[in-house]
């Protein structure tokens, strides 16, 4: 079956780093990419939308200048988290759709800012 | 997107069936019904989904009421992989087939299983 893979899946850093995630879609081609951050108990929060080869369409409330989108390839998309703070702690998730079939997530990031 | 209910959490045995339940009463034409299942310290999994008719796969089956305001997940034997947040969303695919592929997650129902 199609499967999406995350990396990393578990970071650590300093506030004030930059972090970046990257989603690949390891056997079709992802027209669209989808980033979400989930808080803990709570459910998934769509943060943007990327077509390959297009600017990322970022949802209400989501700053475009703090979480950059990069989805370059048809096969991989990169959330870049700028200048992180403990407030950016969360799980970030990725999914990949190709035509005409459902979307698929990958395992997630855990992101832990000190 | 419309919105759907389900419960906050559900019980079940292992080894028996399990009925996931989702009321979405505001459903349009051209809406498709979307289960999702989410283990803990996983991304959302791909569990089903159909327009009207029920749709059964290896992983489960979905029953779709008549009127399409209600319908139903159906694990045939619960096993202990199967506790996990089940997520009941309405995807609206409009009329030309397409239409926005985002899927909007609402607080889904926690399935237990009890060994």
């Amino acid at each position: 079956g199609a499967v999406v893979s995350q990396h990393p899946s578990w970071v650590i850093c300093k506030s004030g780093t930059s972090v970046k995630i990257e989603c690949r879609s390891l056997d079709f081609q992802a027209t669209t990419m989808f980033w979400y951050r989930q808080f803990p108990k709570q459910s998934l929060m769509l943060m943007a939308t990327s077509n390959e080869g297009s600017k990322a369409t970022y949802e209400q409330g989501v700053e475009k200048d703090k979480f950059l989108i990069n989805h370059a390839s048809l096969t991989l998309s990169t959330l870049t988290v700028t200048s992180a703070h403990p407030e950016d702690s969360s799980f970030y998730i990725c999914s990949a759709r190709d035509l005409n079939q459902p979307q698929h997530f990958g395992d997630g990031t855990r992101l832990s800012i000190l | 997107d419309a919105k759907t209910t389900q419960p906050n959490s559900m019980e079940s045995n292992e080894e028996e069936p399990v009925h996931l339940p989702c009321n979405h009463s505001t459903i349009s034409g051209t809406d498709y019904i979307h289960w999702y299942r989410q283990l803990p310290s996983q991304g959302p999994e791909y569990v089903i989904h159909g327009l009207t008719s029920n749709v059964n796969n290896r992983m489960a089956s979905l029953a779709i009421a008549e009127d399409r305001k209600s319908s139903t997940l159906i694990l045939h034997r619960a096993t202990l992989r199967d506790a996990a947040v089940y997520y009941c969303i309405l995807r609206d695919v409009g009329w030309s087939g397409a239409g926005s592929y985002q899927l909007t997650f609402g607080k889904g129902t926690k399935l237990s299983v009890i060994p």
